[in-house]
Protein backbone atom coordinates (compact mmCIF):
# COMPACT_ATOMS: atom_id res chain seq x y z
CA UNK A 1 0.00 0.00 0.00
CA UNK A 2 1.66 3.14 -1.35
CA UNK A 3 1.94 5.95 1.62
CA UNK A 4 2.04 8.97 -0.17
CA UNK A 5 0.82 8.96 -4.05
CA UNK A 6 0.82 11.81 -6.50
CA UNK A 7 -1.11 11.62 -9.89
CA UNK A 8 -0.23 12.37 -12.36
CA UNK A 9 3.29 10.73 -12.73
CA UNK A 10 4.19 12.55 -15.69
CA UNK A 11 2.87 16.19 -17.17
CA UNK A 12 3.54 17.62 -20.40
CA UNK A 13 1.93 20.75 -21.10
CA UNK A 14 2.06 24.11 -23.24
CA UNK A 15 2.57 27.60 -21.78
CA UNK A 16 -0.40 29.14 -20.56
CA UNK A 17 -2.40 26.22 -19.39
CA UNK A 18 -3.64 25.33 -16.34
CA UNK A 19 -2.49 22.26 -14.60
CA UNK A 20 -3.67 20.30 -11.25
CA UNK A 21 -1.26 17.72 -9.38
CA UNK A 22 -3.30 15.67 -6.65
CA UNK A 23 -1.49 13.90 -3.19
CA UNK A 24 -3.14 11.44 -0.57
CA UNK A 25 -1.35 10.18 2.27
CA UNK A 26 -2.76 7.01 4.08
CA UNK A 27 0.03 7.17 7.07
CA UNK A 28 -2.71 9.23 9.61
CA UNK A 29 -0.52 12.39 9.31
CA UNK A 30 -1.44 15.85 10.34
CA UNK A 31 0.77 18.09 7.92
CA UNK A 32 1.68 18.08 4.32
CA UNK A 33 3.90 19.93 2.03
CA UNK A 34 4.53 20.76 -1.83
CA UNK A 35 8.10 20.69 -3.10
CA UNK A 36 9.57 22.02 -6.08
CA UNK A 37 12.94 20.55 -7.56
CA UNK A 38 14.42 21.97 -10.60
CA UNK A 39 17.34 20.99 -12.74
CA UNK A 40 20.03 21.62 -10.84
CA UNK A 41 18.21 19.09 -8.29
CA UNK A 42 17.72 21.36 -5.31
CA UNK A 43 14.42 20.51 -3.59
CA UNK A 44 12.78 23.90 -1.88
CA UNK A 45 9.90 23.85 -0.10
CA UNK A 46 6.95 25.98 -1.36
CA UNK A 47 3.80 25.45 0.85
CA UNK A 48 3.03 23.78 3.79
CA UNK A 49 -0.58 22.39 5.35
CA UNK A 50 -1.09 21.82 9.40
CA UNK A 51 -4.71 19.98 9.77
CA UNK A 52 -6.05 21.58 6.40
CA UNK A 53 -4.35 25.32 7.33
CA UNK A 54 -1.78 27.06 4.91
CA UNK A 55 1.01 27.13 7.36
CA UNK A 56 4.04 28.04 4.89
CA UNK A 57 3.99 29.53 1.82
CA UNK A 58 7.40 29.78 0.65
CA UNK A 59 7.43 32.98 -1.59
CA UNK A 60 5.94 30.95 -4.29
CA UNK A 61 3.89 32.74 -7.53
CA UNK A 62 0.22 33.28 -6.83
CA UNK A 63 -0.36 30.90 -10.01
CA UNK A 64 0.11 28.26 -8.04
CA UNK A 65 -2.71 27.46 -5.13
CA UNK A 66 -2.61 24.71 -3.27
CA UNK A 67 -6.01 23.41 -1.35
CA UNK A 68 -6.19 20.41 1.23
CA UNK A 69 -10.00 19.01 1.77
CA UNK A 70 -8.70 17.45 4.25
CA UNK A 71 -6.05 15.89 6.26
CA UNK A 72 -5.20 13.15 3.88
CA UNK A 73 -5.07 15.19 0.54
CA UNK A 74 -2.96 18.57 -0.56
CA UNK A 75 -3.84 19.22 -4.37
CA UNK A 76 -1.66 21.75 -6.61
CA UNK A 77 -3.43 23.49 -9.01
CA UNK A 78 -1.43 25.67 -11.43
CA UNK A 79 -2.55 28.86 -13.64
CA UNK A 80 -1.28 29.87 -16.69
CA UNK A 81 2.20 27.48 -16.65
CA UNK A 82 5.30 28.83 -17.81
CA UNK A 83 8.37 27.39 -18.87
CA UNK A 84 10.17 27.72 -15.44
CA UNK A 85 7.79 25.85 -13.79
CA UNK A 86 9.11 22.52 -15.33
CA UNK A 87 10.08 20.72 -12.72
CA UNK A 88 9.50 17.63 -10.69
CA UNK A 89 6.99 18.15 -7.47
CA UNK A 90 7.19 16.56 -4.69
CA UNK A 91 4.09 15.96 -2.38
CA UNK A 92 5.22 14.63 1.67
CA UNK A 93 3.31 14.42 5.17
CA UNK A 94 4.69 14.45 8.11
CA UNK A 95 3.25 14.13 12.27
CA UNK A 96 3.91 17.30 13.54
CA UNK A 97 5.37 17.09 16.93
CA UNK A 98 3.41 17.46 20.56
CA UNK A 99 4.92 20.88 20.86
CA UNK A 100 2.99 21.71 17.09
CA UNK A 101 6.28 22.08 15.06
CA UNK A 102 7.43 19.70 12.19
CA UNK A 103 10.66 17.87 14.11
CA UNK A 104 9.70 14.85 13.04
CA UNK A 105 10.65 13.22 9.88
CA UNK A 106 8.60 13.53 6.49
CA UNK A 107 8.09 11.20 3.17
CA UNK A 108 7.85 11.74 0.01
CA UNK A 109 5.65 11.10 -2.88
CA UNK A 110 7.08 9.48 -6.02
CA UNK A 111 6.85 12.76 -7.45
CA UNK A 112 4.93 14.88 -10.66
CA UNK A 113 7.71 15.63 -13.79
CA UNK A 114 6.11 18.75 -14.93
CA UNK A 115 7.02 19.72 -18.68
CA UNK A 116 6.18 23.45 -19.95
CA UNK A 117 6.45 23.38 -23.34
CA UNK B 1 25.68 32.02 3.26
CA UNK B 2 23.46 29.47 2.47
CA UNK B 3 20.91 28.44 5.72
CA UNK B 4 22.49 24.58 4.54
CA UNK B 5 25.52 23.73 2.85
CA UNK B 6 26.73 20.93 1.25
CA UNK B 7 29.79 19.09 -0.38
CA UNK B 8 28.59 18.65 -3.82
CA UNK B 9 30.80 16.03 -4.52
CA UNK B 10 31.03 13.94 -6.50
CA UNK B 11 32.85 11.43 -4.01
CA UNK B 12 34.08 8.26 -6.26
CA UNK B 13 35.21 5.24 -3.82
CA UNK B 14 35.77 1.72 -3.91
CA UNK B 15 33.89 -0.69 -2.51
CA UNK B 16 34.28 -0.97 1.16
CA UNK B 17 35.89 2.73 1.89
CA UNK B 18 34.30 4.65 4.00
CA UNK B 19 33.39 7.94 3.42
CA UNK B 20 31.96 10.89 5.36
CA UNK B 21 29.70 13.94 4.41
CA UNK B 22 29.21 16.94 6.10
CA UNK B 23 26.67 19.48 6.55
CA UNK B 24 26.50 23.25 8.04
CA UNK B 25 23.88 25.09 8.91
CA UNK B 26 23.37 28.71 9.26
CA UNK B 27 20.57 28.61 12.31
CA UNK B 28 21.43 28.14 15.74
CA UNK B 29 17.87 27.57 16.51
CA UNK B 30 17.46 24.97 14.47
CA UNK B 31 15.73 21.89 16.56
CA UNK B 32 15.75 19.04 13.71
CA UNK B 33 18.01 17.32 11.48
CA UNK B 34 17.82 14.36 9.20
CA UNK B 35 19.67 12.61 6.26
CA UNK B 36 18.15 11.51 3.06
CA UNK B 37 18.99 9.85 0.04
CA UNK B 38 17.95 10.19 -3.14
CA UNK B 39 18.55 7.79 -6.15
CA UNK B 40 17.92 8.87 -9.41
CA UNK B 41 14.82 9.82 -10.88
CA UNK B 42 13.09 8.68 -7.25
CA UNK B 43 12.09 10.88 -4.38
CA UNK B 44 13.79 11.56 -1.41
CA UNK B 45 13.53 8.54 1.76
CA UNK B 46 14.86 8.85 5.01
CA UNK B 47 18.02 7.55 5.90
CA UNK B 48 18.10 8.48 9.45
CA UNK B 49 17.31 11.22 12.45
CA UNK B 50 20.39 12.86 13.57
CA UNK B 51 20.11 13.21 17.50
CA UNK B 52 22.13 14.89 19.66
CA UNK B 53 24.24 12.04 21.05
CA UNK B 54 24.97 11.04 17.88
CA UNK B 55 23.32 7.52 16.73
CA UNK B 56 24.34 4.33 14.40
CA UNK B 57 22.14 1.95 11.78
CA UNK B 58 24.07 -0.21 10.74
CA UNK B 59 26.98 0.68 8.68
CA UNK B 60 25.52 4.82 8.59
CA UNK B 61 26.82 6.67 11.79
CA UNK B 62 25.26 10.27 12.02
CA UNK B 63 26.56 13.24 14.09
CA UNK B 64 25.65 16.46 15.34
CA UNK B 65 27.66 19.47 16.44
CA UNK B 66 25.73 22.22 17.71
CA UNK B 67 28.61 24.27 18.81
CA UNK B 68 29.80 24.17 15.44
CA UNK B 69 26.39 24.27 13.73
CA UNK B 70 27.02 21.20 11.56
CA UNK B 71 25.88 17.28 10.91
CA UNK B 72 27.77 14.61 9.56
CA UNK B 73 27.32 11.07 7.64
CA UNK B 74 29.72 7.88 7.96
CA UNK B 75 29.02 5.37 5.72
CA UNK B 76 31.35 2.48 6.55
CA UNK B 77 32.69 -0.65 4.12
CA UNK B 78 30.00 1.40 1.11
CA UNK B 79 28.27 -1.40 -1.08
CA UNK B 80 27.28 -0.49 -4.64
CA UNK B 81 24.04 0.00 -3.73
CA UNK B 82 25.18 3.48 -1.42
CA UNK B 83 25.20 5.53 -4.39
CA UNK B 84 22.83 7.85 -4.49
CA UNK B 85 23.07 11.76 -3.20
CA UNK B 86 22.40 12.16 0.46
CA UNK B 87 20.64 15.26 1.29
CA UNK B 88 21.08 16.94 4.43
CA UNK B 89 17.61 18.41 6.33
CA UNK B 90 17.43 21.30 8.82
CA UNK B 91 14.01 22.41 10.86
CA UNK B 92 14.47 24.98 12.20
CA UNK B 93 12.67 24.99 16.01
CA UNK B 94 9.30 26.56 16.19
CA UNK B 95 8.14 25.74 12.93
CA UNK B 96 7.50 23.55 9.76
CA UNK B 97 9.47 25.35 7.66
CA UNK B 98 11.97 22.34 6.28
CA UNK B 99 15.48 23.34 4.40
CA UNK B 100 17.19 20.49 2.35
CA UNK B 101 20.62 21.21 1.30
CA UNK B 102 21.84 20.71 -2.50
CA UNK B 103 22.69 17.06 -1.78
CA UNK B 104 26.03 15.20 -1.93
CA UNK B 105 26.22 12.58 -4.64
CA UNK B 106 28.28 9.55 -4.08
CA UNK B 107 29.50 6.85 -6.55
CA UNK B 108 31.03 3.46 -4.85
CA UNK B 109 32.64 1.68 -7.92
CA UNK B 110 33.17 -2.26 -7.43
Amino acid sequence: DTAVSQTPKYLVTQMGNDKSIKCEQNLGHDTMYWYKQDSKKFLKIMFSYNNKELIINETVPNRFSPKSPDKAHLNLHINSLELGDSAVYFCASSQSSNTGTASRPQYFGPGTRLLVL
Amino acid sequence: RKEVEQDPGPFNVPEGATVAFNCTYSNSASQSFFWYRQDCRKEPKLLMSVYSSGNEDGRFTAQLNRASQYISLLIRDSKLSDSATYLCVVIPSGGFKTIFGAGTRLFVKA
